[in-house]
């Protein structure tokens, strides 16, 4: 079946180091592939949105790259911060949309 | 501007009651969306509409029924509801391209429980 697949680990690290989130998607091409940010309590919030013909898209502190080759997408906060906290999600949109499971991310001051 | 709103934040239903779930969005957006959300499993798409006057099934929508009311709004029906119906419901509103839906806006959630 088709789906997007995250590292349902959590993920901890060091204030000031590079946080690298993989979403890896099988049976399918999305068109593509969106990160987003969800608090507990809280819904979903869009931080960035990389199109299948593009292989990188920054904004800010974050960076996406979208590898068709390898059928995946890492997503990168630089100079993370505790208020960096929280589950990322990652979903990729075509005909049909999915959304990976998260991974939790933990920045220790 | 609110966003995206929804109504109630919070139900307790007993197996075998109905309930609509109210959704509105002041963005102006054309498409609109409605997901659950279970630990373990991630959001899951129920029912989407892509357009005012047309809704489609998600990877979940046994048990649901849809409404797109006017372009603003979107309901959500549970028609008996079930325990395996206890969950976080979220509704969402985008625009559409060619390769699916933008960005979407979320709404703040409704915590059903159904007992």
């Amino acid at each position: 079946s088709q789906k997007i697949e995250q590292n349902s680990e959590a993920l901890n690290i060091q204030e000031g180091k590079t946080a690298t989130l993989t979403c890896n998607y099988t049976n399918y091409s999305p068109a593509y592939l969106q990160w987003y940010r969800q608090d507990p309590g809280r819904g979903p919030v869009f931080l960035l949105l990389i199109r299948e013909n593009e292989k990188e898209k920054r904004k800010e502190r974050l960076k996406v790259t979208f590898d068709t080759t390898l059928k995946q997408s890492l997503f990168h906060i630089t100079a993370s911060q505790p208020a960096d906290s929280a589950t990322y999600l990652c979903v990729g949109t075509g005909n049909q949309f999915y959304f990976g499971t998260g991974t939790s991310l933990t920045v220790i001051p | 501007n609110a966003g995206v709103t929804q109504t109630p934040k919070f139900q307790v239903l007993k197996t075998g009651q109905s309930m609509t779930l109210q959704c509105a969005q002041d963005m102006n957006h054309n498409s609109m969306y409605w997901y659950r959300q279970d630990p373990g499993m991630g959001l899951r798409l129920i029912y989407y509409s892509a357009s005012e006057g047309t809704t489609d099934k998600g990877e979940v929508p046994n048990g649901y029924n849809v409404s797109r009311l006017n372009k603003r709004e979107f309901s959500l029906r549970l028609e008996s509801a079930a325990p395996s119906q206890t969950s976080v419901y979220f509704c969402a509103s985008s625009e559409w391209a060619s390769g699916g839906p933008l960005e979407q806006f979320f709404g703040p959630g409704t915590r059903l429980t159904v007992l």
